[in-house]
């Protein structure tokens, strides 16, 4: 299968400060990015969906002025959260789709805020 | 929003027993999609079932899937150690497979 990098796989973060987290396909061009969170003992929630060079669409309850997503090329999104608190601490998996075909998964952002 | 519900939330076996999983979703499908998750870890790709499917096998694996009553089931036979981690089953609604509905997942243990 595809391959689809997740970068970093673990970050602490003070609260209040921002941190972005990047994904990309390695071998096929990514034209819709998925992200979601994922809290403790949970499952995967869709964040948002982005398609390249558009801007994302977000799910009820997501807000879009926290959750920055940027997908500018077709290999690379990026998902930074803004103004961190703990309560933002979750894992955090992307997924890349080519045009609607199957989706690839990312390792996971292990995302802690103190 | 949330469709699919796993049963049952936990399940503990002894190595070489098989273990069941169902999935029930709400609405129609194009397909479902079953994934394995190590503790804290990424997601891994087991089995893709289409609508029009009823069962499909791959490897150790069983899937069976009944669109009347919305549900499918994954077996594992012969079940191993290293098949400890949480199972999730997945919807996809559109044409495409890309954009998934997770359902709250299966936590498996199995005690060697």
């Amino acid at each position: 299968g595809a391959v689809v990098s997740q970068h970093p796989s673990r970050v602490i973060c003070k609260s209040g400060t921002s941190v972005k987290i990047e994904c990309r396909s390695l071998d096929f061009q990514a034209t819709t990015m998925f992200w979601y969170r994922q809290f403790p003992k949970q499952s995967l929630m869709l964040m948002a969906t982005s398609n390249e060079g558009s801007k994302a669409t977000y799910e009820q309850g997501v807000e879009k002025d926290k959750f920055l997503i940027n997908h500018a090329s077709l290999t690379l999104s990026t998902l930074t959260v803004t103004s961190a608190h703990p309560e933002d601490s979750s894992f955090y998996i992307c997924s890349a789709s080519d045009q609607g075909a199957e989706a690839f998964f990312g390792q996971g952002t292990r995302l802690t805020v103190v | 929003s949330q469709q699919g519900e796993e049963d049952p939330q936990a399940l503990s076996i002894q190595e070489g027993e098989n273990a069941t999983m169902n999935c029930s979703y709400k609405t129609s499908i194009n397909n479902l999609q079953w994934y394995r998750q190590n503790s804290g870890r990424g997601l891994v790709h087991l089995i893709l079932i289409r609508s029009n499917e009823r069962e499909k096998h791959s490897g150790r694996l069983r899937v069976t899937l009944d669109t009347s009553k919305k549900s499918s089931s994954l077996l594992i036979t012969a079940s191993r150690a290293a098949d400890t981690a949480s199972y999730f089953c997945a919807t996809a609604t559109n044409s495409g497979y890309s954009t998934l509905t997770f359902g709250k997942g299966t936590m498996l243990l199995v005690s060697p």
